[in-house]
């Protein structure tokens, strides 16, 4: 099973609204990953967990929030959004943080920000 | 700055014939190579990959092919069919960045019946 599960599916939030999204494996993995698509763009990387603690953060704004709570879930917290953050967020996870463990994606949450 | 460069950005290829896309890069760190298959409103979905250590890899209808003194790497779907109709992301990455996925930008297939 190489299922990644993202929750909500859809989300639509105001710019004074503070909101979570969730993201879950059951495969082991131990690196698990948070990235942003905007429409008919690539995916392009925010965080990188491994073994639950931050070890990538590619200079993204404050007002989002990652946590790992445990090595199967991974959380983005949102807080004082602006528009331009519409956008689809893209979990993933890998075996490890190693260029030979595949990462697996999730549906992802699509995200409008008001 | 794009450390991965897709070509072509659309492919229009009937049913039956080869679709090929190719992806050039600079960075001789990357050690890993992967394609993703992304339908509209879903995740991308891994393919195939490859490391530099080998010149092609193939996996049913898909094939890689590798030049590592080229720094190039392509994507042949064999057979098209309308269901391979997608996004196709070529992607690369290296230890130096903890091994995060550095896509190229895309390839929308139409494979016409």
């Amino acid at each position: 099973d190489t299922e990644v599960t993202q929750t909500p599916k859809h989300l639509v939030m105001g710019m004074t609204n503070k909101k979570s999204l969730k993201c879950e494996q059951h495969m082991g993995h131990r690196a698990m990953y948070w990235y942003k698509q905007k429409a008919k763009k690539p995916p392009e990387l925010m965080f990188v967990y491994s073994y639950e603690k931050l070890s990538i953060n590619e200079s993204v704004p404050s007002r989002f929030s990652p946590e790992c709570p445990n090595s199967s879930l991974l959380n983005l917290h949102l807080h004082a959004l602006q528009p331009e953050d519409s956008a689809l967020y893209l979990c993933a996870s890998s075996y490890a943080s190693g260029s030979f463990y595949e990462q697996y994606f999730g549906p992802g949450t699509r995200l409008t920000v008001t | 700055q794009q450390q991965v460069k897709q070509s072509p950005q659309s492919l229009i290829v009937q049913k039956g014939g080869i679709s090929i896309i190719n992806c050039a890069y600079e960075n001789t760190a990357f050690d890993y190579f992967p394609w993703y298959q992304q339908f509209p409103g879903k995740g991308p979905a891994l393919l195939i990959a490859i490391r530099p250590d080998v010149s092609e890899k193939k996996e049913g209808r898909f094939t890689i092919s590798f030049n590592k003194s080229a720094k190039q790497f392509s994507l042949h779907i064999m057979d098209s069919q309308p269901g391979d109709s997608a996004t196709y992301f070529c992607a690369a990455s290296t230890e130096n960045s903890g091994y995060a996925l550095n896509f190229g930008k895309g390839t929308s297939l139409l494979v016409t019946p």
